[in-house]
């Protein structure tokens, strides 16, 4: 069963502080997205990445950057926190090549900037 | 990217047979469609994909039309566990399917 693994179910930050969500995928999957979840306006991609140092923008991509430097962990980082960034953080995985295959989701954190 | 668009909420009381329908008037001919489905505080999970005609597995089935520019999933006899936000997606692929916006989706409420 694939598993997608994101490090915090909750966080609470200061304004101005830089922070890090970390998601793991243990299916050797080549893609990796991170979206935010805000009610009435659905998940909106952030990034994603096709390949270990590969990302692409998304559809809100201002005020977030993301690493990947292993296949299996795909980083979302807040360079410097802002209250609008409060939402729920959704990390996914999927195989790239293969012709059908859905997109894993972990649980999500949920990120609280004060 | 083809856009879709749902019914926002739907009503529903257990062991009843529940159909949501998904316009993607855009569709493209390499698209498939995929429905997930999401609880509070959890992810998505995926449901079930289709490309043509009908699937079915054993929580849904996916009815497609020939022209494809609608889906309808049907999930058979709800309980109050179906509760839940449903997605549709649309994409040529897990690539350009995760880069869909998933929009609102519909939030299904299975009364007793």
């Amino acid at each position: 069963d694939v598993k997608v693994t994101q490090s915090s179910r909750y966080l609470v930050k200061r304004t101005g502080e830089k922070v890090f969500l970390e998601c793991v995928q243990d299916m050797d999957h080549e893609n990796m997205f991170w979206y935010r979840q805000d009610p009435g306006l659905g998940l909106r991609l952030i990034y994603f990445s096709y390949d270990v140092k590969m990302k692409e923008k998304g559809d809100i991509p201002e005020g977030y950057s993301v690493s990947r430097e292993k296949k299996e962990r795909f980083s979302l980082i807040l360079e410097s926190a802002s209250t609008n960034q409060t939402s729920m953080y959704l990390c996914a995985s999927s195989f790239a090549d293969t012709l059908r295959p859905p997109l894993h989701f972990g649980n999500g954190t949920r990120l609280t900037v004060t | 990217l083809a856009k879709t668009t749902q019914p926002i909420s739907m009503d529903s009381y257990e062991g009843q047979e529940v159909n949501i329908t998904c316009s993607h008037n855009n569709i493209a001919t390499n698209d498939y469609i995929t429905w997930y489905q999401q609880f509070p505080s959890q992810g998505p999970r995926f449901i079930i994909q289709g490309y043509k005609t009908k699937v079915t597995n054993e929580v849904a089935s996916l009815f497609i039309p020939a022209d494809r520019k609608s889906s309808t999933l049907s999930l058979p006899r709800v309980s109050l566990s179906d509760t839940a936000v449903y997605y549709c997606l649309v994409g040529d692929g897990p690539t350009n399917a995760g880069k869909s916006t998933f929009g609102d989706g519909t939030t299904l409420t299975v009364k007793p």
